[in-house]
């Protein structure tokens, strides 16, 4: 399985973008790239995943490399509410050839007034 | 919608007692998860279902039985508590299993 390695910390702004960068560079030709937020005393909540290039959705947006090395998540305009714990993943199909996700220590991002 | 559903949400074990951690989904989800949470070590897969009737070792299965009751219904045993099972633990269910994986809100457990 692919492992990840992630910032364990940044700090932000209010209003400004943040950008949380992954590297990922035992990645598979299978493995899909999908990116979670924690809150504290809650579950990990989905925020986006993709295979290449960019993905947008009304939250983030992920951009992926042609190489998928590693890549970046973006969270424009962050508000003191987006102070979480970020978690990258690689992953492929449970029940499949082997797979799961895995979790790793994520990155705390702590956005300041 | 509940999603999914925890119980209980706290629990006090002693040393060497048994209990068992529920978990039921009401999105028709076909694969199922339990994850423990320890301070700085992120979430690590304990077991996971990827279908009704398949159960599945993850990374730190040591210590833990699962039961997958129904497709709604994903159980997580401990026969014989150890303090080094003190942890907050979460279900999680999906559709397909890459993509958009659903939470519980944990179970914290202390076992003393």
């Amino acid at each position: 399985l692919a492992k990840t390695t992630q910032p364990i910390s940044m700090d932000s702004y209010e209003g400004q973008e943040v950008n949380i960068t992954c590297s990922h560079n035992n990645i598979a030709t299978n493995d899909y790239i999908t990116w979670y937020q924690q809150f504290p005393s809650q579950g990990p909540r989905f925020i986006i995943q993709g295979y290449k290039t960019k993905v947008t959705n009304e939250v983030a947006s992920l951009f992926i490399p042609a190489d998928r090395k590693s890549s970046t998540l973006s969270l424009p305009r962050v508000s003191l509410s987006d102070t979480a714990v970020y978690y990258c993943l690689v992953g492929r199909k449970p029940g499949g050839s082997q797979g799961n996700l895995i979790f790793g220590k994520g990155t705390k991002l702590s956005v300041k007034p | 919608n509940a999603g999914v559903t925890q119980t209980p949400k706290f629990q006090v074990l002693k040393t060497g007692q048994s209990m068992t951690l529920q978990c039921a989904q009401d999105m028709n989800h076909n694969s199922m998860y339990w994850y423990r949470q320890d301070p700085g070590m992120g979430l690590r897969l304990i077991y996971y279902s990827a279908s009704e009737g398949t159960t599945d070792k993850g990374e730190v299965p040591n210590g833990y039985n699962v039961s997958r009751l129904n497709k709604r219904e994903f159980s997580l045993r401990l026969e014989s508590a150890a303090p080094s099972q003190t942890s907050v633990y979460f279900c999680a269910s999906s559709e397909t299993p890459t993509y958009g994986y659903t939470f519980g809100s944990g179970t914290r457990l202390t076992v003393v």
